[in-house]
Order: C-alpha cells, then structure tokens, then sequence
C-alpha cells in the first residue's frame, strides 16, 4: 500500500492562495485517481476534487473556480492550489489515493490510502 | 452541516456489538451500492474499512460488516475491541457533480 504525506504553510493570509504538496511513496501513480479532501473544523469532510494520472482533473462545483490541481508523476507528487482564501477555507487538508485503477462512476469514490492531513489555517 | 448524517457518538463494551448509521437520500446512498467507511484515529490517516455497501478490504478484519436499506447504510462492529475506539464515518457516491460525499463521523468508544 502506497504511503501519502501532505506538506505545505500552516498559515495563509485572507485572499491569498493556499498551496499543498502530496508526496507519494511505495507505490506508482500511474492509471489512478489522486483527492484532495477537506475537514474543518467541527464540520465532515468535503471533496475538494481528483486528478488523474495523466493530468485530467474533476473539481467540486463549489470550489472549481478558486481549486487548480496538477501532478507531476517523475516527483511522485500532486497539489493543491486553492485561491482567494477565506476564514471558512481553514481545515485539515487531506490528499488520498483511489482504491481502484482505471476507475469509473461510483468505484471511483473509495480511497484505500490516505495521508495523515495537515491543518491549514486561513488567518492575517 | 454533513451531506450524510450520523450519530455524533457510541459506545459499547468489550466482546459486544454496535451498529453505526449513516442516512442519506435518493440521490447517494439510496441510488447506488457505492457506500464506504472508515476508521480514523486521530492524528493518523483513515483507513478504508468497508467498500461497496459491505466488502472488505484485504487484511480488514471480519469484525467489520455493512449493510444497507433505502436511504441509509450500516457499519457494525462486532466483539468489541479497545482498538476498535476511533473515529468512523461513512461515504457516498452520488449523482450530484460532487462525486462523493461523507457523513460527520461517529465516534466509537469502547467502555
């Protein structure tokens, strides 16, 4: 099973843009689906949006036009750049593996390795 | 406010079961059999649990079962263990652009 490991600032000023790093270990990450997911605080977890390994992206309507995501396979890494922060966007962030390669509808919606989260902190 | 709603709390007592529930609609969990849950210690990563209503995944012990009627879904845990104690919360896929959504979680203490 792959290892995931989140790394990025703690702390983003209002209105500037918060940016993760998803750093992939023990395994490829060819033919799947790499997640961002969110909790805040007191709140469940949110889907931030997927990226697969050939670059095609899925984002959640609600943040889609502040959330870009990209991967680089050679770095074994993918990230999360979400722009425009607010206080309501301070949570712990998530990045997560697809259980199943070259997934499709429902059976792409199961993430059998996840990272242990960072908090990210939305605060001047 | 969760997309699916679970009790915030459990407990049970070593050798027992308990049986977690996670309600949805026509649009998640009652639309498909694209349920799944997972256990999360604080401080560690979530562990995906049960996967497809009620399969697990290999090396998940056999003391983790689903289900699933209508709109809500099942986790129960039988024989109770102290390890058993975590954070559990469940998952849907749905017909909404959103992909997938989850429950608030549940925390599970064991007496």
């Amino acid at each position: 099973q792959v290892q995931l490991q989140e790394s990025g600032p703690g702390l983003v000023k209002p209105s500037e843009t918060l940016s993760l790093t998803c750093t992939v270990s023990g395994g490829s990450m060819t033919s799947y689906y790499w997640t961002w997911i969110r909790q805040p605080a007191g709140k469940g977890l949110e889907w931030i949006g997927r990226i697969y390994s050939n670059g095609v992206t899925n984002y959640d309507p609600s943040l889609k036009s502040r959330v870009t995501l990209s991967v680089d396979t050679s770095k074994k890494q993918f990230s999360l750049r979400l722009s425009s922060v607010t206080a309501a966007d301070t949570a712990i962030y998530y990045c997560a593996k697809v259980l199943y390669s070259s997934c499709g509808g429902g059976s792409c919606s199961y993430f059998d390795s996840w990272g242990q989260g960072t908090l990210v902190t939305v605060s001047s | 406010q969760s997309a699916l709603t679970q009790p915030a709390s459990v407990s049970g007592s070593p050798g027992q079961s308990i049986t977690i529930s996670c309600t949805g609609t026509s649009s998640d969990v009652g639309a498909y059999d694209y349920v799944s849950w997972y256990q999360h210690h604080p401080g560690k990563a979530p562990k995906l649990i049960i996967f497809d209503v009620n399969n697990r995944p290999s090396g998940v012990s056999d003391r983790f079962s689903g289900s699933k009627s209508g709109n809500t879904a099942s986790l129960t845990v039988s024989g109770l263990q102290a390890e058993d104690e975590a954070d559990y919360f469940c998952s849907s896929y749905t017909t909404s652009s959103t992909l997938v959504v989850f429950g608030g979680g549940t925390k599970l203490t064991v007496l």
